[in-house]
């Protein structure tokens, strides 16, 4: 069974640090991998997705990689903010399954 | 550009009773997606339309759960009767083109508690 798990669960940082998300998992037919942010009370913001013959996307200072030989995905947030405190979400998607989503990264950004 | 409506915010029921959650997509859109979230399950499929047409639909729990999308632009998603283990919150999705292959944009949800 298809397994995603995020890395860590939980996440505290004062501003201005460069952080890294970590999405695995146990399946290497990945046909793309999406990373969404969450805020309290609503829903799933896309951020960025990845398609399986890609090895990076990037949207101004968040850059997301793929390494389906490790069966991994990390997401980097350069000089981070308050503002990009929120839950992180990856969505793995092997055109077989059903889309699995990934148990989340709580990110809090200290001003 | 107004972005996937959901309603209502928030609904509180009976066990037994009857819940109905709407969703509006975004003009345009011919995927339309049903997410229940839970803190034991995390975040789920239940079913997916195409051109209004139900695809797949392996994620809804059980017969108690169904799905319309008479035209393209609503949706609902039935619970009959409701039970406490439903609560959650529900989320609708829509995106253009290659369903899981674009950006999912996604409705701010339904919080449901069922007494």
């Amino acid at each position: 069974k298809q397994e995603v798990t995020q890395i860590p669960a939980a996440l505290s940082v004062p501003e201005g640090e460069n952080l890294v998300l970590n999405c695995s998992f146990t399946d290497s037919a990945i046909y793309n991998l999406q990373w969404f942010r969450q805020d309290p009370g609503k829903g799933l913001t896309s951020l960025l997705l990845i398609q399986s013959s890609q090895r990076e996307q990037t949207s101004g200072r968040l850059n997301a990689s793929l390494d389906k030989s490790s069966g991994r995905s990390t997401l980097y947030i350069a000089a981070s903010q308050p503002g990009d405190s929120a839950t992180y979400l990856c969505a793995f998607y092997s055109g077989t399954y059903k889309y699995i989503f990934g148990t989340g990264t709580r990110l809090k950004v200290l001003a | 550009d107004a972005g996937v409506i959901q309603s209502p915010r928030h609904e509180v029921t009976e066990m037994g009773q009857e819940v109905t959650l709407r969703c509006k997509p975004i003009s345009g859109h011919d995927y339309l997606f049903w997410y229940r979230q839970t803190m034991m399950r995390g975040l789920e499929l239940l079913i997916y339309f195409n051109n209004n047409v139900p695809i797949d639909d392996s994620g809804m729990p059980e017969d108690r759960f169904s799905a319309k999308m008479p035209n393209a632009s609503f949706s609902t998603l039935k619970i009959q009767p409701s039970e406490p283990r439903d609560s959650a919150v529900y989320f609708c999705a829509s995106s253009f083109g290659e369903g899981f292959n674009q950006p999912q944009h996604f409705g701010d949800g339904t919080r449901l508690s069922i007494l």
